[in-house]
C-alpha cells in the first residue's frame, strides 16, 4: 500500500522567503510527527498531532515554524522568513494510533536556503 | 528521555552475523527500547523494539540484557541493502503523548562484499 508521501523533495528558498511543506501520511492514521535532521546529524522531534490536534510542539526551533492538520490528515509544515540555519531535511511520520510501537516515515523533503 | 550511547560506526563483511551494541544506563522502568535505522536518503525505518525478553523478527534479533542496561541489534547475515545508519532509542509510550522519537546519533554500519 501507499506510504507517507512529502513534497516538495527538494525546496531551495532564498533567505526571508517563506516555505510550505507538504506531509500525506497513511490512510486512517491517527498520529502525526514532524522530524528536522540536520546534515549528519540524527532526526529532531519538532511537533506531534493527534487527529487535528497538535498535542506537542515543544520541539519547533522558532515561532517562525508553524504546523498544521487542519482535518486530521494532509499535513503542512510552513517556515516563514527562512534562515540559513533552516537548512535541513524534514521528516514526517505516521502511527495508527496513539502510542503506536511503530513509526512510518516519509523520505524527507530537502531544505536548502541560500 | 533516558539516553543511549552507541559507537559511531562499525564494519561488517557481508554475509557474516553483525552486533550492534547500545548502552543505556539510565533506562526507566517503562522505557521501551526500539531499533530504527535510516538508509542513505531514506527516512528512518522501524527495525525492532523490545522491554525486557529479547526479541525477533523477519529483520533482525533484540537482545536485553537482564538488568535492562544494554541492549544489542543482531543482523544474522549482513547483506550489502543493511548499510545504513542504526538508531537505539528509549521511549516511554506510556508517559509520553503520542511517543515522540528522540534519536542520538546512531551507530553508522558499513558492510564489506
Amino acid at each position: 500500500g501507499a506510504g507517507v508521501s512529502q513534497s516538495p523533495r527538494y525546496k531551495v528558498a532564498k533567505r526571508g522567503q517563506d516555505v510550505a511543506l507538504r506531509c500525506d501520511p497513511i490512510s486512517g492514521h491517527v498520529s502525526l510527527f514532524w522530524y528536522q535532521q540536520a546534515l549528519g546529524q540524527g532526526p529532531e522531534f519538532l511537533t506531534y498531532f493527534q487527529n487535528e490536534a497538535q498535542l506537542d510542539k515543544s520541539g519547533l526551533p522558532s515561532d517562525r515554524f508553524f504546523a498544521e492538520r487542519p482535518e486530521g490528515s494532509v499535513s503542512t509544515l510552513k517556515i516563514q522568513r527562512t534562515q540559513q540555519e533552516d537548512s535541513a531535511v524534514y521528516l514526517c511520520a505516521s502511527s495508527p494510533s496513539v502510542g503506536s510501537y511503530e513509526q512510518y516515515f516519509g523520505p524527507g523533503t530537502r531544505l536548502t536556503v541560500t | 528521555d533516558a539516553k543511549t550511547t552507541q559507537p559511531n560506526s562499525m564494519e561488517s563483511n557481508e554475509e557474516e552475523p553483525v552486533h550492534l551494541p547500545c548502552n543505556h544506563s539510565t533506562i526507566s522502568g517503562t522505557d521501551y527500547i526500539h531499533w530504527y535505522r535510516q538508509l542513505p536518503s531514506q527516512g528512518p525505518e522501524y527495525v525492532i523494539h523490545g522491554l525486557t525478553s529479547n526479541v525477533n523478527n523477519r529483520m533482525a534479533s533484540l537482545a536485553i540484557a537482564e538488568d535492562r542496561k544494554s541492549s544489542t541489534l543482531i543482523l544474522h547475515r549482513a547483506t550489502l541493502r543493511d548499510a545504513a545508519v542504526y538508531y537505539c532509542i528509549l521511549r516511554d509510550v506510556e508517559g509520553d503523548q503520542g511517543g515522540k522519537l528522540i534519536f542520538g546519533q546512531g551507530t553508522e554500519l558499513s558492510v564489506k562484499p
